[in-house]
């Protein structure tokens, strides 16, 4: 499998639990943040996004919150579940375009039954 | 749909040997990149391909090179591998702004 969540930082959460994931973000300029998921062995999923014109946006089971002033994103994941164990990455577009992501280097969310 | 297709999966090489990592998409999106991954860190970026006929480098090209084939097809090069090469390497196309990857491909260069 593979060994990229192996030195990541690691959230453990209980099953049903809420769970907040969180990054720092480097360019005060970047204006579109997206989050990530990436499962063993998979490539990165897209989960949500937001603009540097919200603070908040909320899917399905999932609210990004942005918080400009201290250059912080946050995922939150409601009501946690086995599916959701996976590495989740933030990114910005540092240079103002989609084509050159910033990535963080991830959090590796474990949740236990 | 497969979406993003790498080829192969799994490689090992040889310091100095060659080879040549494809990637097809059948989505037709324009925007095609190549990216890599390596413990402890977030992807990045070596090459990306704006539209077909176009290619332009990222954070980390040296030592890669690419070509658009065509809409479909992005290829990444390694002409002469060396042992800093080992990583896993995905391919993504790009829908507006929500990329799409591919399952990775996992390289390591002895």
């Amino acid at each position: 499998g593979e060994s990229v969540g192996l030195h990541l930082p690691t959230l453990s959460v209980q099953e049903g639990d809420n769970s907040i994931i969180n990054c720092a973000y480097s360019n005060s300029a970047s204006d579109y943040f997206i989050w990530y998921k990436q499962e063993s062995g998979k490539g990165p999923q897209f989960i949500i996004d937001i603009r540097s014109n919200m603070d908040k946006r909320q899917g399905q089971r999932v609210t990004v919150l942005l918080n400009k002033t201290v250059k912080h994103l946050s995922l939150q994941i409601a009501a946690t579940q086995p599916g959701d164990s996976a590495v989740y990455f933030c990114a910005e577009n540092s240079s103002g375009g989609y084509n050159k992501l910033i990535f963080g280097a991830g959090t590796r969310l474990a949740v236990h039954p | 749909n497969a979406g993003v297709t790498q080829t192969p999966k799994f490689q090992v090489l040889k310091t100095g040997q060659s080879m040549t990592l494809q990637c097809a998409q059948d989505m037709n999106h324009n925007s095609m990149y190549w990216y890599r991954q390596d413990p402890g860190m977030g992807l990045r970026l070596i090459y990306y391909s704006a539209s077909e006929g176009t290619t332009d480098k990222g954070e980390v090209p040296n030592g890669y090179n690419v070509s658009r084939l065509n809409k479909r097809e992005f290829s990444l090069r390694l002409e002469s591998a060396a042992p800093s090469q080992t990583s896993v390497y995905f391919c993504a196309s790009r829908s507006l702004a929500e990329l799409f990857f591919g399952e990775g491909s996992r390289l390591t260069v002895l």
